[in-house]
Formats: structure tokens, sequence, C-alpha cells
């Protein structure tokens, strides 16, 4: 069965706390993606990687971290710098020819994140 | 800034009828375009993809590009209440990055 899958599907995080977000996928795609979702709003770009052991900052990266140790995993660290982040993340993952033909992404099920 | 602009809606549709969702974008070099539909509360699932301009069918949606007007649409025939989502338009960046419009919500009332 190809796919993403993200866990936890809840979290609830205390003030001052670190949390990570799981993000594995076995559809052998190069490039991952990490983005957040506000209620009512569009997808906003987090990180991305395209290799292992590289990746790149998006739009929104500050008070969050990634690592890319291997091609099926993109864990997101929300830390306790960022100091709003309750939302809905996403994660994703697409084919990489730079062409940028066949480079749909596919998302996994979310994580909804919540500060107590 | 690129940007990808849609109505944010909602668009009002009765079943059986063609929905019609509109988006475009201001960066000339995109090359490929997507349309994602996203139900409450889930992820966005991969709907359409178009490429080229013109016309793409697939079932009951078809995907319209016109490069020239920056302009992508998504057309619903027959609509049904399963369609009722916010579709998201995006467009290919440059770098890996796909932009996202920030959805057009949709409800095929009954």
């Amino acid at each position: 069965d190809g796919g993403i899958t993200q866990s936890p599907k809840y979290l609830f995080r205390k003030e001052g706390q670190n949390v990570t977000l799981s993000c594995e996928q076995n559809l052998n795609h190069d490039a991952m993606y990490w983005y957040r979702q506000d209620p009512g709003q569009g997808l906003r770009l987090i990180y991305y990687s395209q290799i292992v052991n590289d990746f790149q900052k998006g739009d929104i990266a500050e008070g969050y971290s990634v690592s890319r140790e291997k091609k099926e995993s993109f864990p997101l660290t929300v830390t306790s710098a960022q100091k709003n982040p309750t939302a809905f993340y996403l994660c994703a993952s697409s084919m990489e020819t730079g062409t940028g033909s066949y480079n749909e992404q596919f998302f996994g099920p979310g994580t909804r994140l919540t500060v107590l | 800034q690129k940007e990808v602009e849609q109505n944010s809606g909602p668009l009002s549709v009765p079943e059986g009828a063609i929905a019609s969702l509109n988006c475009t974008y201001s960066d000339r070099v995109s090359q490929s375009f997507f349309w994602y539909r996203q139900y409450s509360g889930k992820s966005p699932e991969l709907i359409m993809s178009i490429y080229s301009n013109g016309d793409k069918e697939d079932g009951r949606f078809t995907a319209q590009l016109n490069k020239a007007s920056q302009y992508v649409s998504l057309l619903i025939r027959d609509s049904q209440p399963s369609d009722s989502a916010t579709y998201l338009c995006a467009a290919y960046s440059s770098a890996s990055k796909i932009i996202f419009g920030s959805g057009t919500r949709l409800s095929i009332r009954p």
C-alpha cells in the first residue's frame, strides 16, 4: 500500500515544549515538503527537501526545524521559538524531474497541533 | 511575490449543474498547474494536472489552461453533493516549489 503517513493525527503541546511531527513515504519520491494551514487559509510552505541530507527554508521557516537523513522520512520539529504553532500541518512528496512536469505533490493525512 | 489568486467563495451551485472554478497566476514561467480538492478537516487530494494550453478532461472534471491570459479553470459537470469542498489551485514555480491559492469553497445544493 503506497502512500504518505503522518503521525500523530492530533498533538497537544505545552508552552515551551518542542514537539516533532513524523512524515514517512514509500512512494520512492525524491522531494518532500512541510506546509502549515490555518483555519480558512491556504497552504504556507515551511521547509522542503529535494534530496537526502539537504533541505531549504520555505516562506515561514522561523521556529521550525527539519532533517532528511533518509529518503523516506522528513520529520518536522516545532520549537518553542514558534510563538503561534496551533495549526494543521501537512506533509507532501513528489517525484523530482526538475522540469516542472510530473511533479504533482501528494499529501499525507495531516497532524493537527494544538498549544495548551 | 509570485501568486496564485482564487475567489474564496462560497460558490453555490445546484445539484446537476456545472460548477466553474477560476484561478489566475502571476508567474509567467509556470509550466504545470494543479487542482486539489480538500474536504473540511482533511488533507488536499489531487484531482487534475494540466501542462498544455487547452482543455483536459477526466470524468466529470475538465481543466482549462490559457497561458497567454495566465488563467486556469476547473469545470465540474453534473455536480453532486459530494463535490462540496474547498478547491485549491496551484502552479509549479521554480526550484521544486508549488504555489497554492487560498482556495474556493464550493457548495452543491440539493
